[in-house]
């Protein structure tokens, strides 16, 4: 089973937006991953915050952590068409073990 | 080009056939993982590899083997295909196994098992 639940499953909104998606997780962990996949095509690593941290910032994204709600979010400021993709975050239960993905969130911003 | 290069791109087979998939991991990591995605079961780990060496197994069924090879290139065999195991394979490489890096991802293998 997945350790991540992600919501919304799909997210539509128009350029400028912001769009926020959140992520749960069952488990303790080492760190959270957010990545980006474009229809069919492979994920890219955008960010990666670790337990001990609470917020992080990468140009437009914020990613906060909560681990006593075990969960996190992501938001996507000032959205643009380019940034249409499914979003997963993954979670590192401990140094060195594989990463467990949750469903996904689909993201559209229309132009 | 994420650096992390899978052949072949697609892949259409019949069922009971065998198939091999090829990954070259980024220069430099030491880490493999292959992962299968299918749309009712999502990303799911299979196997992950380090220098050379099975690391971590996930739900790789026993008709799957991987190895990873001294030049760090990893191979995925699938054999006595099924309908149901058509799916985006990818592979995954790291810096270290200690974890703590984000993975890159290659572009995937579309199987199709008709």
């Amino acid at each position: 089973s997945q350790q991540g639940e992600e919501d919304p499953q799909a997210l539509s909104i128009q350029e400028g937006e912001n769009a926020t998606m959140n992520c749960s997780y069952k488990t303790s962990i080492n760190n959270l991953q957010w990545y980006r996949q474009n229809s069919g095509r492979g994920l890219v690593h955008l960010i990666l915050i670790r337990s001990n941290e609470r917020e992080k910032h990468s140009g437009r994204l914020r990613v906060t952590l909560d681990t006593s709600k075990k969960s996190s979010s992501l938001l996507i400021t000032a959205s643009r068409a380019a940034d249409t993709a499914s979003y997963f975050c993954a979670t590192e239960r401990t140094s060195g073990s594989r990463l467990t993905f949750g469903e996904g969130t689909q993201l559209t911003v229309n132009p | 080009d994420s650096g992390v290069t899978q052949t072949p791109k697609h892949l259409i087979t019949a069922t009971g056939q065998r198939v091999t998939l090829r990954c070259s991991p980024r220069s430099g990591d030491l880490s493999v993982y292959w992962y299968q995605q299918s749309l009712d079961q999502g990303l799911q780990f299979l196997i992950q590899y380090y220098n050379g060496e099975e690391r971590a197994k996930g739900n790789i069924l026993e008709r799957f083997s991987a190895q990873q090879f001294p030049d760090l290139h990893s191979e995925l065999n699938l054999s006595s295909l099924e309908l149901g195991d058509s799916a985006l394979y990818f592979c995954a490489s790291s810096g270290g196994v200690w974890g703590g890096y984000g993975y890159t991802f290659g572009s995937g293998t579309r199987l199709t098992v008709v």
